[in-house]
């Protein structure tokens, strides 16, 4: 069974700041991984995901994410934060069979000023 | 905005009742997923809806059901509330199923149980 692990329940930072939010998998097989964002009282907003080929993904908002195989991580970085990415921020994997993500336990990130 | 809505946003119920929680996909998705997020906690995967058949299901028991219609709108349905039913339940549609599909987010039904 696939898991996803996010070290990190919240991580606090000012603004303009570097973050990096951490993220590990377990996976046998093949794996794609996503990492969404939770706005308060809000769905999930797709940032970046993993498919295959480079390594380094970028995404919305200034994010990018490193696929490392070795490390089994996928963590989350963003060069400079604003109080806007005040949220909260999920990694997931997604099987071989492709009908489920398994999400990881969140990180909020609170920007201060 | 993913372009899909779920209806009521908040809800209120007692233990034992039943309830209807209803998401609408994006106009060409076959596939919906639908998901319960406790407080403070990642989403869990209930189960996924294929061209109206259910293709796979978590670790969730029978009481948790769910429909897909031709129109793609969905239902998820819970008999006999317990408490700790109360959560956040999110649907998600995807243009078809498979593991590189992303997956769009409706905002989510906050299901309260007393």
């Amino acid at each position: 069974a696939q898991s996803v692990t996010q070290l990190d329940s919240q991580v606090p930072v000012f603004e303009e700041a570097p973050v990096e939010l951490r993220c590990n998998y377990s996976s046998s097989v093949s794996v794609y991984l996503f990492w969404y964002v939770q706005y308060p009282n809000q769905g999930l907003q797709l940032l970046l995901k993993y498919l295959s080929g480079s390594t380094l993904v970028k995404g919305i908002n200034g994010f990018e994410a490193e696929f490392n195989k070795s490390q089994t991580s996928f963590h989350l970085r963003k060069p400079s934060v604003h109080i806007s990415d005040t949220a909260e921020y999920f990694c997931a994997s997604n099987n071989n069979a492709g009908n489920m993500l398994t999400f990881g336990g969140g990180t909020r990130l609170m920007v201060k000023p | 905005e993913t372009g899909v809505t779920q209806s009521p946003t908040h809800l209120i119920k007692t233990r034992g009742q039943q309830v209807t929680l209803r998401c609408s996909s994006q106009s060409g998705h076959n596939t919906v997923s639908w998901y319960q997020q406790a407080l403070g906690q990642g989403p869990q995967f209930i189960f996924q809806y294929y061209r109206e058949e259910e293709n796979g299901r978590g670790n969730f028991p029978p009481r948790f059901s769910g429909l897909q219609f031709p129109n793609y709108s969905s239902e998820l349905n819970v008999n006999a509330l317990e408490l700790d039913d109360s959560a956040l339940y999110l649907c998600a549609s995807s243009l078809t199923s498979g593991s590189q599909e992303t997956q769009y987010f409706g905002p989510g039904t906050r299901l309260l149980v007393l």
